[in-house]
């Protein structure tokens, strides 16, 4: 079984470009999550997504953030434009509504020089 | 909201030694995980165990729910345990699924 998977795994980009990170669910999985590491601030949700839906976007940090999941096999998370501070690594959970167990992609480490 | 505290922050191990890592949560849950990050950044499934114990291999994990705590045996450490233990537990409130992390416990198992 593939497990989550994500694109890049490595993006390095200057202040005010605009990132796009790419997530694939697991196949049957009906919850998709974004989640942020950073140091300072450990794991924290970003978005979270429920049969193609946004459910709880309160952890978005602002409006340069933004998320879709066109479909049950794809989402996105776009920030426009991109600022030094949003270094770090960008996960990408799903969980099935079964027992909602999440399973974590090996993440995209973003660098905003 | 609920508030996630793992003890201890920091373990060094000698290889083979035994050791307990502690979970304790604020308030009721409906899911606990646990991960390991490895030293490449991985965030492996280790248990999802709300309540109960369970075993795989060298690990073990129980929580205890009317207590609101959880603890993560590993035995007969290996160097390749070394890395960042996280507890995530979710509440369910609101009907958010979300996981709310803990600070994590860094392990370092030496030869």
């Amino acid at each position: 079984d593939a497990g989550v998977i994500q694109s890049p795994r490595h993006e390095v980009t200057e202040m005010g470009q605009e990132v796009t990170l790419r997530c694939k669910p697991i196949s049957g999985h009906n919850s998709l999550f974004w989640y942020r590491q950073t140091m300072m601030r450990g794991l924290e949700l970003l978005i979270y997504f429920n049969n193609n839906v946004p459910i709880d976007d309160s952890g978005m940090p602002e409006d340069r953030f933004s998320a879709k999941m066109p479909n049950a096999s794809f989402s996105t998370l776009k920030i426009q434009p991109s600022e030094p501070r949003d270094s770090a690594v960008y996960f990408c959970a799903s969980s099935s509504s079964l027992n909602y167990e999440q399973y974590f992609g090996p993440g995209t480490r973003l660098t905003v020089t | 909201g609920i508030q996630v505290e793992q003890s201890p922050p920091d373990l060094i191990l000698q290889e083979g030694a035994n050791s307990t890592l502690r979970c304790n949560f604020s308030d009721s849950v409906n899911n606990l995980q646990w991960f390991h990050q490895n030293p490449w950044g991985q965030l492996i499934n280790l248990f999802y165990i709300p309540s109960g114990t369970k075993q795989n291999g060298r690990l073990s994990a129980t929580t205890v729910a009317t207590e609101r705590y959880s603890l993560l045996y590993i035995s007969s450490s290996q160097t390749t345990d070394s890395g960042v233990y996280f507890c995530a537990v979710e509440t369910g409130m609101d009907s958010s699924y979300k996981l709310i992390f803990g600070s994590g416990t860094r392990l370092l198992v030496r030869p």
